[in-house]
């Protein structure tokens, strides 16, 4: 079976334009995360999807980001007005959910943002 | 607010040495600990996960320990191999706090083998 996939890979934009990157999990896996990874912070967590539940969106850095994940499936983050500081590589995971405790969480390749 | 302290940041042996990494979080609210392992511009690989209640996992050449106590974790790699280049991660799934439920992850430890 497929793992995380992400696309696109790698994504250079001009500061103030608009970026949407997607997610697509493991399929049966009702649990989906987004993390950032940059430079100097590590790996931070996003946002938080777990079936048809409210996203826990606490780790947003600001309101310029959002997310979905339409039909319980696919997922797109949204970044608008983007911001130098915003290059980092954006890693999705998924998990089987909700068995918290013991839920392994697994990893796409990532997508590196790059602001110019 | 849960922190996770990775040591050493870099590590560089010879093919065959045993090794160990080491992790340290603040907070002992939490459900399992996951080490992961990260190779150049790839994602993240699960590699043990320790539930809160247990003391070791191990698979393979890889054993985990978690001392939840005192806050502490090691990796034991054994007979290294230039393969297990990578960077490792260790990372806390936190039980309390405005972390609740979520992840917080080290810095990182970069392991080179040299053949």
């Amino acid at each position: 079976g497929a793992g995380v996939s992400q696309s696109p890979s790698n994504k250079v934009t001009e500061k103030g334009k608009d970026v949407e990157l997607r997610c697509d999990p493991i399929s049966g896996h009702t649990a989906l995360y987004w993390y950032r990874q940059s430079l100097g912070q590590g790996l931070e967590f996003l946002i938080y999807f777990q079936g048809n539940s409210a996203p826990d969106k606490s780790g947003l850095p600001s309101d310029r980001f959002s997310a979905e994940r339409t039909g319980g499936s696919v997922s797109t983050l949204t970044i608008q007005r983007t911001q130098q500081e915003d290059s980092a590589v954006y890693l999705c995971a998924s998990s089987l959910g909700p068995g918290i405790r013991t839920d392994t969480q697994y990893f796409g390749p990532g997508t590196r943002l790059t602001v110019l | 607010k849960q922190e996770v302290t990775q040591i050493p940041a870099a590590l560089s042996v010879p093919e065959g040495e045993n090794l160990v990494l080491n992790c340290s979080f603040t907070d002992s609210a939490i459900y399992n600990l996951q080490w992961f392992r990260q190779d150049p511009g790839k994602g993240l690989t699960s590699l043990l996960l320790i539930q809160s209640s247990q003391r070791e996992q191990t698979s393979g050449r890889l054993n985990a320990s978690l001392d939840k106590s005192s806050g502490r974790s090691t990796l034991y790699i054994a007979a290294s191999q230039p393969g297990d280049s990578a960077t490792y991660l260790c990372a806390v799934l936190n039980a309390g706090g405005t972390s609740y439920g979520k992840l917080t992850f080290g810095q990182g430890t970069i392991l080179t083998v040299h053949p």
